[in-house]
């Protein structure tokens, strides 16, 4: 089956550790995104890549950083210098073509920080 | 900057009954697309419905259609029959026609269906 897979589905750290989130998905789609979902908030987007090899800040990449070496995976890693990095994660996808407007959504990635 | 609002942030409505969300969104773009998604208590992420902003035509899928009003930059969702599973948080999302197909979100209305 096609689809986005995260893992792992929960995440437990400690303060000052870095820790990469996994996103893999097999539809083929040129573009991938991160968001973080924080209560009471909507989605925020992190980072996104169109293409394999380039990927841009979004509207809150301070603290994470990302890589995009094949098509199929978009790891996000939470760095110590987040500040507030306990938070509900969000992995998407689109493409290609007319599908670009639409975001298809991996499951999710719960990271606790203590 | 685009940005857009969802004035509601819960909502309940008895089975069977029908239930309108709201979206307003700011925008001086005159192409571009508008999303309803649903996350559930599993948190996965689904697209409702999508909806062009160059279609005149109201969007339907099933149970779910929106009210797409562009000159007052609103776009409501209705969701007809409310059923259990409808049960969820709804995020309306706003994405410019060309560019960079980034989403901006609203900070979502969560829906509880009543038996």
């Amino acid at each position: 089956d096609g689809g986005i897979t995260q893992s792992p589905k929960y995440l437990f750290r400690k303060e000052g550790q870095n820790v990469t989130l996994s996103c893999e998905q097999n539809l083929n789609h040129d573009a991938m995104y991160w968001y973080r979902q924080d209560p009471g908030q909507g989605l925020r987007l992190i980072y996104y890549s169109q293409i394999v090899n380039d990927f841009q800040k979004g509207d809150i990449a301070e603290g994470y950083s990302v890589s995009r070496e094949k098509k199929e995976s978009f790891p996000l890693t939470v760095t110590s210098a987040q500040k507030n990095p306990t938070a509900f994660y969000l992995c998407a996808s689109s493409g290609p073509g007319q599908n670009l407007y639409e975001q298809y959504f991996g499951p999710g990635t719960r990271l606790t920080v203590t | 900057a685009q940005t857009v609002t969802q004035s509601q942030p819960e909502m309940s409505v008895q089975e069977a009954e029908t239930v309108t969300l709201s979206c307003t969104y700011d925008t001086s773009e005159n192409n571009y697309y508008l999303f309803w998604y649903k996350q559930p208590p599993s948190r996965q992420m689904i697209l409702v419905i999508r909806q062009e902003a160059y279609k005149q035509q109201n969007a339907t899928e099933n149970r779910f259609s929106v009210n797409f009003q562009k000159a007052a930059k609103s776009f409501s969702l209705k969701i007809s029959d409310s059923q259990l599973g409808d049960t969820a948080m709804y995020f309306c999302a706003f994405m410019k026609h060309s560019g960079t197909y980034k989403y901006i979100f609203g900070t979502g209305t969560r829906l509880k269906v009543l038996a």
